[in-house]
Order: C-alpha cells, then structure tokens, then sequence
C-alpha cells in the first residue's frame, strides 16, 4: 500500500544552517505530494506542493523536488531562522485523493 | 474569516463517559474531514465527508461517530470514551473533494482530549 517514510526527529540546527528533511515515498500511479507544517499550539498548514515527477514547490525560503527515479520529496531551506521550529509533515494522495501521512519530523532551531 | 473553529481545545473525560468535538468552517467547503495525531505516528484519518448528509469511514472509525447535516459543521462523537482515544483532534476541510483541491486542507487549531 501507499506509505511515507520522513526521517526521524528532532532535528536541531543553529540559526543560518541548511536544512534537509528526507522523505521518501512509496505509491502506486502518480502521486502529488505534499509539505505541511505545523507551528507549536496551531494545526497544520500547507507549506509547498508538487503534483508531477521533476516539478519542484517552493514557499517561505523551503524547497522540495518531486523525484520519481528515488521516490522522494527531501525538504530543503538554505538559512533556517528560529521562527521555522515547527513540526513538518511529509503526505502524498492515494488513489481516492485522501491524504497519506508521514510521522512528522520536529525541527529546532536555536539562536 | 474564521477559518475552521473547533471546540473544545481541551477536555478531560473518564472512561466510559461521552462527548462531541465540534468543528465549523466559514469557507463553504465541500469536504470535512477528522484527524487524531499520536507521537510518531502521524495524522490517521477518522472520518471524512464530501458534502451535507454523506459520510464516510477512515483508517481508523471504531469509537467514532460524524454526522454531517450541513455544510458548515461536521461534529465527532464518543460514544464510550476509552483511554486508547487519548489524543490531539484535528478537523481539517477543503474546497474539492477530487483532484488537486481535495488536498490542500485548512487545519483546525485542534481538541486535545485525554481519557483517564
């Protein structure tokens, strides 16, 4: 079945690092994929999207490429600030459009 | 524009005994949907609704139930709570119920329900 895989957390940077959060999918057809976050005390919101293989969404400084050969949707941001700790979640739609979930990777910055 | 309001943001139940989470949104959207998230284990769908009057079973419905008498509101309800239900409850809706609309979901800010 349609499953995520992002890596597990927390994952604690100082402030102006580069961020990478792997997510890695397996699906059947041609998923969109999706980053959502979620700030502490708040629900999730959409972060970024890609609905097709090598298109790359982009929002907030935060990037992610849609990579069919590796299966994977790695979230990347090349000068973190303290106001990105927060919880990202890595989905993908199934075949009824429902979303499948990744576990969230908790990300920390420090100043 | 209110968004997606739930209520209550914070319950204490005992076991056995029953409540509803409420959940209204202001954007006429066709789809409502229920999440709980548990540490490390993600967003698990409940219940979920393409429009006033149809719901439907997630991945996880047993000791839930959801009616959907209007657009605006889709209520969650325990029967019976159990300490298992211990969790942070999420409704979420959108603006299409397939393709690229039915995906991109307005959060609650959440119900955070524990059972003793």
């Amino acid at each position: 079945g349609n499953s995520v895989t992002q890596m597990e957390g927390p994952v604690t940077l100082s402030e102006e690092a580069f961020l990478t959060i792997n997510c890695t999918y397996t699906a059947t057809g041609y998923p969109s994929l999706f980053w959502y976050v979620q700030y502490p005390g708040e629900g999730l919101q959409l972060l970024l999207k890609a609905t097709k293989a090598d298109d790359k969404g982009s929002n907030k400084g935060f990037e992610a490429t849609y990579r069919k050969e590796t299966t994977s949707f790695h979230l990347e941001k090349g000068s973190v600030q303290v106001s990105d700790s927060a919880v990202y979640f890595c989905a993908l739609t199934d075949s009824n459009y429902q979303l499948i979930w990744g576990a969230g990777t908790k990300l920390i910055i420090k100043p | 524009n209110a968004g997606v309001t739930q209520t209550p943001k914070f319950q204490v139940l005992k076991t056995g005994q029953s409540m509803t989470l409420q959940c209204a949104q202001d954007m006429n959207h066709e789809y409502m949907s229920w999440y709980r998230q548990d540490p490390g284990m993600g967003l698990r769908l409940i219940h979920y609704s393409v429009g006033a009057g149809i719901t439907d079973q997630g991945e996880v419905p047993n000791g839930y139930n959801v009616s959907r008498s209007t657009t605006e509101d889709f209520p969650l309800r325990l029967l019976s709570a159990a300490p298992s239900q211990t969790s942070v409850y999420f409704c979420a809706s959108s603006s299409g119920t397939k393709g690229y609309g039915a995906n991109v979901l307005t959060f609650g800010a959440g119900s955070r329900l524990t059972v003793l």
